[in-house]
């Protein structure tokens, strides 16, 4: 079965532009996070969706982040206006089950 | 506070040797933890939950709820465990709270 996916795998991007960051679950998978990892630091949970619904925001770091699933499925997260501390990887995870995750390969953005 | 303590960036070991990767949690309901590994250019992936009690490449974990731990074992490291490995604690929202991550290098 196809894993994961997410898009792009690098974006590059001034201060104070918009980026999307795009993820593509496992189809059937109910649940999709969102995690990121900035430089020296641990990965930190962003967001929850069950289907199209929010279930758990309490990581999203302030109202520049945007994230949507429209439909249920693929989800994208947009940073706007993207300051330099959003650089980091930022990693798409889905799950049938409670626990067990599967995780994207990440983007990689660096904020200039 | 919810939390997962990786003490160790970088660990190193000769191929054959023992390893352990520490990792201590901060939970006050009842925890469920995992190992997580990245090996290079690949994506995070599961190696182990506490609630199969199995052995993955040849690595355990023990969930010990007196000393809050989830240590990493496996008796004879090899090259190709060089990696970096997270412990994560799931959270009742179902969210981890991930270690900062320790990097295996497993030298020949």
């Amino acid at each position: 079965e196809a894993g994961v996916t997410q898009f792009p795998s690098h974006s590059v991007i001034e201060k104070g532009q918009t980026v999307t960051l795009r993820c593509d679950p496992i189809s059937g998978h109910d649940n999709l996070y969102w995690y990121r990892r900035v430089m020296g630091k641990e990965i930190k949970f962003l967001l929850h969706f069950v289907k199209e619904s929010k279930q758990d925001e309490s990581g999203m770091p302030n109202n520049r982040f945007l994230a949507e699933r429209t439909g249920g499925t693929y989800s994208t997260l947009k940073v706007q206006p993207a300051e330099l501390e959003d650089s980091g990887v930022y990693f798409c995870a889905s799950s049938q089950e409670v626990g067990r995750k599967y995780f994207g390969p990440g983007t990689r953005l660096t904020v200039l | 506070a919810q939390r997962v303590t990786q003490p160790e960036k970088l660990l190193s070991v000769f191929k054959g040797a023992p390893v352990e990767l520490k990792c201590n949690y901060s939970y006050s309901g009842s925890p469920e933890l995992f190992w997580y590994v990245q090996y290079s250019r690949q994506r995070l992936q599961l190696l182990l939950r506490h609630i199969s009690r199995e052995s993955i490449k040849g690595f355990t974990a023990d969930l010990n709820k007196g000393e809050t731990s989830f240590h990493l074992k496996k008796p004879f490291a090899q090259e190709e465990d060089s990696a970096m490995y997270y412990c994560a604690l799931v959270t009742g929202t179902y969210k981890y709270i991930f270690g900062t991550g320790t990097r295996l290098k497993v030298l020949a």
